[in-house]
């Protein structure tokens, strides 16, 4: 059963950067597509971005000029950066595995973007 | 790119059945038999309860189907129960790599 756990800071200054990791347990993150996938209080979801295990990425294109997405293979894990963030930024951040995300999430982690 | 339209909410009495719609174009919903629902309850992840327009995942009961028609998803829950109230959202690709999101509907049972 393949679990996913999202960790970072859950609070970031307004023009910083947002790093979070996702760590996959239970299978192997080197067979698939692993996404983010966020949702600001009381909104609705948004598609950040995937990586393939070869480490092909695509990003929303709404975010593409801020966002980096990476693997590392020998933590099984694979992480998101956000940066020049500010307030709408504000969300819980899942991860997920698979492009159209299925049945393996992470339990979502809270960042507040705020001075 | 714009996220898949659904309405803002549904509801129905315990028993009955609810259709809830998911809206998009040719070149997502349309164009392509990945369309997902997911199940929401407050403070959780989402839970996915159909998958590839109409496949439905092991222990997500059978009240739960999934049918497309061109631009449109839909996503009918039949029998409606207490623990059916929740947040529902629809995913779609959408080509060249992207995904998008409907932007939710809120199920209650009256």
């Amino acid at each position: 059963q393949v679990q996913l756990q999202e960790s970072g800071p859950g609070l970031v200054k307004p023009s910083e950067t947002l790093s979070l990791t996702c760590t996959v347990s239970g299978g192997s993150i080197s067979n698939s597509y692993w996404s983010w996938i966020r949702q600001p209080p009381g909104k609705a979801l948004e598609w950040i971005g995937s990586i393939l295990y070869t480490g092909t990425t695509n990003y929303n294109p709404s975010l593409k000029s801020r966002v980096t997405i990476s693997l590392d293979t020998s933590k099984n894990q694979f992480s998101l950066k956000l940066n020049s963030v500010t307030a709408a930024d504000t969300a819980v951040y899942y991860c997920a595995k698979n492009r159209v995300p299925g049945a393996y999430w992470g339990q979502g982690t809270l960042v507040t973007v705020s001075s | 790119q714009s996220a898949l339209t659904q309405p803002p909410s549904a509801s129905g009495s315990p028993g009955q059945s609810v259709t809830i719609s998911c809206t998009g174009t040719s070149s997502d919903v349309g164009g392509y038999n990945y369309v997902s629902w997911y199940q929401q309850h407050p403070g959780k992840a989402p839970k996915l309860v159909i998958s590839e327009v109409s496949k439905r995942p092991s222990g997500v009961p059978d009240r739960f189907s999934g049918s497309k028609s061109g631009n449109t998803a839909s996503l009918t829950v039949s029998g409606l129960q207490a623990e059916d109230e929740a947040d529902y959202y629809c995913s779609s690709y959408a080509g060249t790599d992207t995904v998008l999101f409907g932007g939710g509907t809120r199920l209650t049972v009256l």
